[in-house]
């Protein structure tokens, strides 16, 4: 099986700027996570979706949104961007409880 | 909500030295136990997991864990790391909520 792909890998945008990152997970899984990876943060977890329903959600400021498509492919939104929230984004996905990774998003925002 | 701590932020360590990672877990319920390894420019990646047993669990590259249930805690260890084992360690839990969190990473750096 193909693993979970992530676009575009690399992103610069503007403060204030708006920016939507896909995610594809590996097929048959239903579930996606999303995750901000930033140095001595580790993993802040963002939001999980699962059947095209946000069945968790962490600890982020509105403007980070996502969504899930019949497909279980997964968008999430970032509004009014802000410098901090330059970080590494990682989406995964799972059948049961192992979660498979992708390579990332890698976003700067100057 | 259930937290990850993981105490030691960046362990520098010659080749041929033993390796023992702390990972403590705040949630006092029925857990999932797991140690993610991230190479440099590679994706994360899992190491070994626990999910019931026995609670000494074995994993890739001779990394193993040890799940105690009275200190909340999931120690990965090595007997003896290689260069190449240079990467950064995640430990994570996922509780019966499927709430999967983790810590905030261990950086560990292997001199030849």
């Amino acid at each position: 099986k193909a693993g979970v792909t992530q676009t575009p890998r690399y992103l610069i945008k503007t403060r204030g700027q708006q920016v939507t990152l896909s995610c594809s997970p590996i097929s048959g899984h239903r579930s996606v996570s999303w995750y901000q990876q930033t140095p001595g943060q580790g993993l802040q977890f963002l939001f999980e979706y699962f059947s095209e329903t946000q069945r968790n959600k962490g600890n982020f400021p509105g403007r980070f949104s996502g969504r899930q498509f019949s497909n279980s492919r997964s968008e999430m939104n970032v509004s009014t961007l802000e410098l901090g929230d330059s970080a590494l984004y990682l989406c995964a996905s799972r059948e049961a409880y192992e979660q498979y990774f992708g390579p990332g998003t890698r976003l700067t925002v100057t | 909500a259930q937290s990850v701590s993981q105490h030691n932020h960046h362990v520098i360590l010659s080749e041929a030295a033993s390796l023992e990672l702390g990972c403590n877990y705040s949630y006092g319920g029925t857990v999932n136990l797991f140690w993610y390894v991230q190479y440099p420019g590679q994706h994360l990646q899992l190491l070994l997991k626990y999910f019931s047993g026995d609670p000494l669990v074995k994993g890739i590259k001779g990394f193993e864990a040890e799940f105690i249930k009275s200190k909340f805690s999931f120690n990965l260890r090595k007997p003896s790391v290689q260069w190449s084992d240079t990467a950064e360690y995640f430990c994570a839990v996922n509780d019966n909520n499927n709430d999967m969190r983790f810590g905030a990473g261990t950086r560990l750096t292997v001199k030849p």
